[in-house]
């Protein structure tokens, strides 16, 4: 069984730029979460999908923005990049009928820093 | 949203029970109680999740006192591998994890 895998590793993007941030759900998973994690801090949700909708957005503004596609596989997209952006992306897939678990499978994260 | 309060930080020894608490006075009726443990440089981890009274597996064990407003995690005969961030979070189950928040954990260092 797969895990969740995320692309790229690490990237490094200027303000004002757009990034688009990649991850693989695991396999029989069709629901993801982003989240964005400043160092020394626990993870904040940025957003959830489920069949491709948007069903759940944290305290974070329209410029960041996700896809998620036919095999569970989704997109994070960040426009206009500032400073405090920068932080590790880490997506997490679960299967939303797992019956009263709030278990979810974590992929390693994208760290993102912004110049 | 369930506010959590956990210790900033602990230490151990290779060896001994490691028991974590938090704190959690405004939970919901239908809150579950959830454990993560988070490795530097990697995404956190499940380790265990309860409602009420005692849940144990591989790992660890979480104790819940019957009016639920903590909870204790309990790490058997920690090793050098069990240093890692451990989070708390208090949320209803499989709503949607926007209600699930994970506060800055508590910081477990253990010693040879």
């Amino acid at each position: 069984e797969t895990g969740v895998t995320q692309s790229p590793t690490h990237l490094i993007k200027t303000r004002g730029q757009q990034v688009t941030l990649r991850c693989s759900s695991q396999s029989g998973h069709n629901t993801v979460s982003w989240y964005q994690q400043a160092l020394g801090q626990g993870p904040q949700f940025i957003f959830q999908y489920y069949r491709e909708e948007e069903n759940g957005r944290g305290n974070f503004p329209p410029r960041f923005s996700g896809l998620q596609f036919p095999n569970y596989s989704s997109e994070l997209n960040v426009n206009a990049l500032e400073l405090d952006d920068s932080a590790l992306y880490l997506c997490a897939s679960s299967h939303r009928l797992a019956a009263e678990s709030n278990e979810q499978f974590f992929g390693p994260g994208t760290r993102l820093t912004v110049l | 949203l369930a506010k959590t309060t956990q210790p900033i930080s602990m230490d151990s020894y290779e060896g001994q029970e490691v028991n974590i608490t938090c704190s959690h006075n405004n939970i919901a009726t239908n809150d579950y109680i959830t454990w993560y443990q988070q490795f530097p440089s990697q995404g956190p981890r499940f380790i265990i999740q309860g409602y009420k009274t005692k849940v144990t597996n591989e790992v660890a064990s979480l104790f819940i006192p019957a009016d639920r407003k903590s909870s204790t995690l309990s790490l058997p005969r920690v090793s050098l591998s069990d240093t890692a961030v451990y989070y708390c979070l208090v949320g209803p189950a499989n709503t949607g994890f926007q209600k699930l928040v994970f506060g800055t954990g508590t910081r477990l260092l253990v010693s040879p």
